[in-house]
């Protein structure tokens, strides 16, 4: 079946430095991808997403790049802040949004 | 933007008792709800997606007679672990769109404990 690999947390970084959280998939179709963040205490939100091959899906100063060919959906951030700090979920779902499969989620922590 | 809250966020249970996670919509009408789990260092997991008014429809290997799962109300939809066991901890959260929606909104989860 459809599957997401994420890379292990925490990551640790220190603030403005850059960041790559990485993403793999394994699909049969041509799903779209997402990245989900979870803040302290909030519900899931969705960060960005891409629908189709070399797709770009950027928000916030974070941006994910659909790779067909390396099955990847790396997140990068350029300089993050502090308030970066929270847990990010990678997913897929052929279905639009609906049934998703997700990562085991990666951890960030940011520290002045 | 939609907002789905998720009560409680953390329950501890005797092994053997049921409870009960309520899933709410504040500000729209939810016809889709879905429900996940994450075990440890594990992905989370799609358990069930239930529309208002019908039978929830469950993945593969999850127990129906052991979580149920009520929509009953546009705005409310419910999981029940019954007669609950260690091996049902874990992190639960729910998710919920609306008709025409393009995108689901998801609970603050709820981190069960059973001992």
């Amino acid at each position: 079946g459809d599957s997401v690999t994420q890379m292990e947390g925490p990551v640790t970084l220190s603030e403005e430095a850059f960041l790559t959280i990485n993403c793999t998939y394994t699909a049969t179709g041509y799903p779209s991808l997402f990245w989900y963040v979870q803040y302290p205490g909030e519900g899931l939100q969705l960060l960005l997403k891409a629908t189709k091959a070399d797709d770009k899906g950027s928000n916030k100063g974070f941006e994910a790049t659909y790779r067909k060919e390396t099955t990847s959906f790396h997140l990068e951030k350029g300089s993050v802040q502090v308030s970066d700090s929270a847990v990010y979920f990678c997913a897929l779902s052929d279905k639009g949004f609906q049934k998703l499969v997700f990562g085991t989620g990666t951890r960030l922590l940011v520290s002045p | 933007g939609a907002v789905v809250s998720q009560h409680p966020s953390r329950v501890i249970c005797k092994s053997g008792t049921s409870v009960k996670i309520e899933c709410r919509s504040l500000d729209f009408q939810a016809t889709t709800m879905f429900w996940y789990r994450q075990f440890p260092k594990q992905s989370l997991m799609l358990m069930a997606t239930s529309n208002e008014g019908s039978k929830a429809t469950y993945e593969q290997g999850v127990e129906k007679d052991k979580f149920l799962i009520n929509h009953a109300s546009l705005t409310l939809s419910t999981l029940t672990v019954t007669s609950a066991h260690p091996e049902d901890s874990s992190f639960y959260i729910c998710s919920a769109t609306y008709l025409g929606g393009t995108e689901a909104f998801f609970g603050q989860g709820t981190r069960l404990t059973v001992v």
